[in-house]
Protein backbone atom coordinates (compact mmCIF):
# COMPACT_ATOMS: atom_id res chain seq x y z
CA UNK A 1 0.00 0.00 0.00
CA UNK A 2 1.23 3.60 -1.11
CA UNK A 3 -0.13 5.20 2.31
CA UNK A 4 -1.39 8.15 2.65
CA UNK A 5 -1.00 10.64 0.18
CA UNK A 6 -0.56 14.60 0.44
CA UNK A 7 -0.17 17.01 -2.47
CA UNK A 8 1.37 19.56 -2.95
CA UNK A 9 4.05 18.89 -0.33
CA UNK A 10 5.47 22.01 -0.47
CA UNK A 11 3.46 25.68 -0.97
CA UNK A 12 4.38 28.94 -0.84
CA UNK A 13 1.59 31.48 -1.91
CA UNK A 14 1.08 35.56 -1.05
CA UNK A 15 -1.32 36.33 1.59
CA UNK A 16 -5.18 36.64 0.07
CA UNK A 17 -4.83 33.89 -2.20
CA UNK A 18 -6.63 30.74 -2.00
CA UNK A 19 -4.78 27.46 -1.09
CA UNK A 20 -6.39 23.57 -1.60
CA UNK A 21 -4.49 20.94 -0.14
CA UNK A 22 -5.28 17.36 -0.79
CA UNK A 23 -5.18 13.90 0.63
CA UNK A 24 -5.88 10.06 -0.87
CA UNK A 25 -6.44 8.38 2.35
CA UNK A 26 -5.42 4.78 2.42
CA UNK A 27 -7.38 2.06 0.16
CA UNK A 28 -10.06 1.02 2.78
CA UNK A 29 -9.79 3.26 5.45
CA UNK A 30 -13.17 4.81 6.79
CA UNK A 31 -12.01 7.61 8.56
CA UNK A 32 -9.98 11.21 7.64
CA UNK A 33 -8.29 13.64 9.60
CA UNK A 34 -6.78 17.16 9.14
CA UNK A 35 -4.23 17.97 11.35
CA UNK A 36 -2.03 21.35 11.87
CA UNK A 37 1.30 21.23 13.16
CA UNK A 38 3.60 24.82 14.55
CA UNK A 39 6.01 25.25 16.75
CA UNK A 40 3.83 27.02 19.11
CA UNK A 41 0.76 25.31 19.11
CA UNK A 42 1.93 21.48 18.69
CA UNK A 43 -0.46 19.36 16.34
CA UNK A 44 -4.07 20.42 16.35
CA UNK A 45 -7.04 18.57 15.16
CA UNK A 46 -9.15 20.57 12.39
CA UNK A 47 -11.43 18.47 11.64
CA UNK A 48 -12.40 14.93 10.53
CA UNK A 49 -14.81 12.60 8.65
CA UNK A 50 -16.38 9.28 8.94
CA UNK A 51 -17.77 7.40 6.13
CA UNK A 52 -16.92 10.61 4.01
CA UNK A 53 -18.99 12.55 6.58
CA UNK A 54 -17.89 15.25 8.80
CA UNK A 55 -18.36 14.36 12.25
CA UNK A 56 -16.17 17.17 14.32
CA UNK A 57 -14.71 20.23 12.89
CA UNK A 58 -14.30 22.71 16.37
CA UNK A 59 -10.86 22.75 15.33
CA UNK A 60 -11.17 24.64 11.92
CA UNK A 61 -9.65 28.05 13.13
CA UNK A 62 -12.37 29.94 11.62
CA UNK A 63 -14.81 30.78 8.15
CA UNK A 64 -11.40 30.78 5.86
CA UNK A 65 -10.96 27.22 5.97
CA UNK A 66 -13.39 24.37 4.61
CA UNK A 67 -13.02 20.85 3.88
CA UNK A 68 -14.42 18.13 2.13
CA UNK A 69 -14.61 14.82 0.98
CA UNK A 70 -16.33 14.14 -1.84
CA UNK A 71 -15.51 10.26 -1.87
CA UNK A 72 -13.79 7.38 0.16
CA UNK A 73 -10.37 8.35 -2.04
CA UNK A 74 -10.09 11.96 -1.75
CA UNK A 75 -9.95 14.90 0.60
CA UNK A 76 -9.17 18.95 0.21
CA UNK A 77 -8.83 21.41 2.91
CA UNK A 78 -8.94 24.84 1.24
CA UNK A 79 -7.92 28.57 2.81
CA UNK A 80 -9.29 31.16 1.53
CA UNK A 81 -8.12 34.28 1.73
CA UNK A 82 -4.80 32.64 2.90
CA UNK A 83 -2.97 34.79 5.54
CA UNK A 84 0.41 34.72 7.00
CA UNK A 85 -0.82 32.98 10.50
CA UNK A 86 -1.54 30.27 8.65
CA UNK A 87 1.90 28.70 7.78
CA UNK A 88 2.63 25.13 9.20
CA UNK A 89 2.57 21.91 8.12
CA UNK A 90 -0.73 20.45 7.36
CA UNK A 91 -1.57 16.37 7.84
CA UNK A 92 -3.51 14.47 6.46
CA UNK A 93 -4.28 10.58 8.28
CA UNK A 94 -6.81 7.85 7.88
CA UNK A 95 -7.48 5.23 10.13
CA UNK A 96 -10.15 2.33 9.85
CA UNK A 97 -12.80 2.89 12.69
CA UNK A 98 -14.14 -0.12 14.34
CA UNK A 99 -10.67 -2.48 14.18
CA UNK A 100 -8.26 -1.08 16.41
CA UNK A 101 -8.28 2.66 15.01
CA UNK A 102 -4.67 3.02 14.29
CA UNK A 103 -3.95 6.65 12.27
CA UNK A 104 -1.67 6.67 9.79
CA UNK A 105 -0.09 9.76 8.73
CA UNK A 106 0.80 11.16 5.53
CA UNK A 107 4.19 13.25 4.93
CA UNK A 108 2.48 16.25 5.14
CA UNK A 109 2.05 19.78 3.02
CA UNK A 110 4.47 22.67 4.26
CA UNK A 111 2.48 25.74 3.85
CA UNK A 112 4.35 29.05 3.66
CA UNK A 113 1.78 32.37 3.38
CA UNK A 114 4.04 35.52 2.77
CA UNK B 1 -10.23 17.93 28.72
CA UNK B 2 -7.39 15.31 28.13
CA UNK B 3 -4.15 16.88 28.74
CA UNK B 4 -0.93 15.26 27.52
CA UNK B 5 2.46 15.70 28.85
CA UNK B 6 5.80 14.20 27.65
CA UNK B 7 8.81 15.38 29.83
CA UNK B 8 11.35 16.15 29.08
CA UNK B 9 11.62 18.12 25.88
CA UNK B 10 14.94 16.73 24.94
CA UNK B 11 16.98 13.78 26.17
CA UNK B 12 20.50 13.32 24.94
CA UNK B 13 21.74 9.18 25.15
CA UNK B 14 24.93 7.43 24.28
CA UNK B 15 24.49 4.95 21.73
CA UNK B 16 23.76 1.66 22.89
CA UNK B 17 22.25 2.42 26.17
CA UNK B 18 18.48 1.17 27.15
CA UNK B 19 15.82 4.44 27.71
CA UNK B 20 12.25 5.38 28.60
CA UNK B 21 10.60 8.42 27.36
CA UNK B 22 7.96 9.29 29.51
CA UNK B 23 3.95 10.18 28.48
CA UNK B 24 1.60 11.46 31.56
CA UNK B 25 -2.47 12.15 30.77
CA UNK B 26 -5.28 13.82 32.75
CA UNK B 27 -8.11 11.44 32.46
CA UNK B 28 -7.81 8.03 32.36
CA UNK B 29 -10.98 6.81 30.18
CA UNK B 30 -9.19 6.52 27.05
CA UNK B 31 -10.30 4.16 24.29
CA UNK B 32 -6.22 3.69 22.90
CA UNK B 33 -2.40 5.37 23.04
CA UNK B 34 -0.28 5.18 20.21
CA UNK B 35 3.24 6.04 20.02
CA UNK B 36 4.38 7.92 17.06
CA UNK B 37 8.09 9.37 15.95
CA UNK B 38 8.72 11.99 13.77
CA UNK B 39 11.92 12.60 12.03
CA UNK B 40 13.01 16.81 11.07
CA UNK B 41 10.62 17.87 8.25
CA UNK B 42 8.77 14.15 7.72
CA UNK B 43 5.53 13.12 8.88
CA UNK B 44 4.46 10.94 11.65
CA UNK B 45 5.53 7.24 11.74
CA UNK B 46 3.10 5.28 13.73
CA UNK B 47 5.17 2.88 16.32
CA UNK B 48 3.28 1.15 18.64
CA UNK B 49 -0.39 1.21 19.63
CA UNK B 50 -1.94 0.20 23.26
CA UNK B 51 -5.51 -0.64 23.06
CA UNK B 52 -7.42 0.31 26.74
CA UNK B 53 -8.00 -3.29 27.58
CA UNK B 54 -3.76 -3.83 26.69
CA UNK B 55 -0.89 -3.18 29.75
CA UNK B 56 1.58 -3.35 27.21
CA UNK B 57 2.64 -3.88 23.19
CA UNK B 58 6.27 -4.48 21.44
CA UNK B 59 7.50 -4.26 18.45
CA UNK B 60 11.65 -5.06 18.27
CA UNK B 61 13.65 -2.93 20.50
CA UNK B 62 10.80 -0.66 21.39
CA UNK B 63 8.09 -1.66 24.22
CA UNK B 64 5.48 0.59 24.93
CA UNK B 65 3.66 0.12 28.59
CA UNK B 66 0.44 1.55 29.30
CA UNK B 67 -1.22 1.87 33.68
CA UNK B 68 -4.30 4.08 33.59
CA UNK B 69 -4.50 4.13 37.35
CA UNK B 70 -1.49 6.27 37.29
CA UNK B 71 -1.68 8.19 33.79
CA UNK B 72 1.14 6.74 32.66
CA UNK B 73 2.47 5.46 29.63
CA UNK B 74 6.25 4.76 28.49
CA UNK B 75 8.40 3.86 25.39
CA UNK B 76 11.31 2.03 26.52
CA UNK B 77 14.04 1.95 23.66
CA UNK B 78 16.83 -0.90 24.51
CA UNK B 79 20.10 -0.77 22.97
CA UNK B 80 19.92 2.93 21.39
CA UNK B 81 21.03 3.42 17.98
CA UNK B 82 22.11 6.78 16.17
CA UNK B 83 18.79 5.90 13.67
CA UNK B 84 16.81 6.54 16.55
CA UNK B 85 17.48 9.84 16.92
CA UNK B 86 14.05 11.85 16.19
CA UNK B 87 10.88 13.15 18.13
CA UNK B 88 8.24 10.97 19.82
CA UNK B 89 5.20 11.94 20.58
CA UNK B 90 2.30 9.90 22.48
CA UNK B 91 -1.31 10.47 21.62
CA UNK B 92 -4.56 9.10 23.09
CA UNK B 93 -7.81 8.50 22.24
CA UNK B 94 -10.54 8.62 24.18
CA UNK B 95 -13.87 7.24 24.25
CA UNK B 96 -17.00 8.84 22.51
CA UNK B 97 -14.78 10.02 19.39
CA UNK B 98 -11.78 9.14 17.14
CA UNK B 99 -9.74 12.58 18.00
CA UNK B 100 -6.25 12.13 19.40
CA UNK B 101 -4.53 14.58 21.57
CA UNK B 102 -0.91 14.78 21.43
CA UNK B 103 1.74 15.15 23.66
CA UNK B 104 4.23 17.42 22.86
CA UNK B 105 6.55 14.99 22.37
CA UNK B 106 10.51 14.44 23.47
CA UNK B 107 12.96 15.33 21.17
CA UNK B 108 15.47 12.20 21.55
CA UNK B 109 18.90 12.56 20.86
CA UNK B 110 21.53 9.38 19.88
CA UNK B 111 25.25 10.17 20.39
CA UNK B 112 27.35 8.12 18.61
Amino acid sequence: DAGVIQSPRHEVTEMGQEVTLRCKPISGHNSLFWYRQTMMRGLELLIYFNNNVPIDDSGMPEDRFSAKMPNASFSTLKIQPSEPRDSAVYFCASSLLGVDNEQFFGPGTRLTVL
Amino acid sequence: KQEVTQIPAALSVPEGENLVLNCSFTDSAIYNLQWFRQDPGKGLTSLLLIQSSQREQTSGRLNASLDKSSGRSTLYIAASQPGDSATYLCALMNFGNEKLTFGTGTRLTIIP
